[in-house]
């Protein structure tokens, strides 16, 4: 069955460290999205891309990269972890009807 | 910018009774409305969805209703069970049909049994 996975599914890491967070979805989705939850925040959309090559940054952006190279992975980069950035992660995809599905989450925990 | 609110961010009722809660978005041109479901340590999944086109849509024990010229949609739970406990979201699509979604903060149900 088509599904969409994350990796790890908890990390731990320390402050400055690069860390890369992995979303696979085997549904052929064009659209993917990238996450962020925390208590009081609801989901806030961190990057999120249309198609292989195309990424675009969302409301809470800074101190994150992403990359395209195929239409089933969208990894998220931490570039130099901070504590702030301790939160779970979910990756998200969708089709043309813009319904999205979730990834099982990443919890991320910086020290 | 675009912005949709949540209420109540809070819901407790008894097993049995009905449980609604209530959605604004701030951009007109949103045209799609999904809800999703959170269990504790679990991923958000879609419950029920509602195009711009249509004003209520029912799925067993759950309905949306949608009023395009108040900007609200609300979610309503009939006959609320202990496992419709779980954080609700609403979400409204970013304008220009970007596939993007605007989450709202979430409410947190409780069903007593």
């Amino acid at each position: 069955d088509a599904e969409i996975t994350q990796s790890p599914r908890h990390k731990i890491t320390e402050t400055g460290r690069q860390v890369t967070l992995a979303c696979h979805q085997t549904w052929n989705h064009n659209n993917m999205f990238w996450y962020r939850q925390d208590l009081g925040h609801g989901l806030r959309l961190i990057h999120y891309s249309y198609g292989v090559h195309d990424t675009n940054k969302g409301e809470v952006s800074d101190g994150y990269s992403v990359s395209r190279s195929n239409t089933e992975d969208l990894p998220l980069t931490l570039e130099s972890a901070a504590s702030s950035q301790t939160s779970v992660y979910f990756c998200a995809s969708s089709d043309r009807k813009e319904t999205q599905y979730f990834g099982p989450g990443t919890r991320l925990l910086v020290l | 910018g675009e912005n949709v609110e949540q209420h109540p961010s809070t819901l407790s009722v008894q097993e049995g009774d009905s449980a609604v809660i209530k959605c604004t978005y701030s951009d007109s041109a949103s045209n799609y409305f999904p809800w999703y479901k959170q269990e504790l340590g679990k991923r958000p999944q879609l419950i029920i969805d509602i195009r711009s086109n249509v004003g209520e849509k029912k799925d067993q024990r759950i309905a949306v209703t949608l009023n395009k010229t108040a900007k609200h949609f609300s979610l309503h739970i009939t006959e609320t069970q202990p496992e419709d406990s779980a954080v609700y979201f609403c979400a409204a699509s970013g304008s220009s049909n970007t596939g993007k979604l605007i989450f709202g903060q979430g409410t947190t149900l409780q069903v007593k049994p």
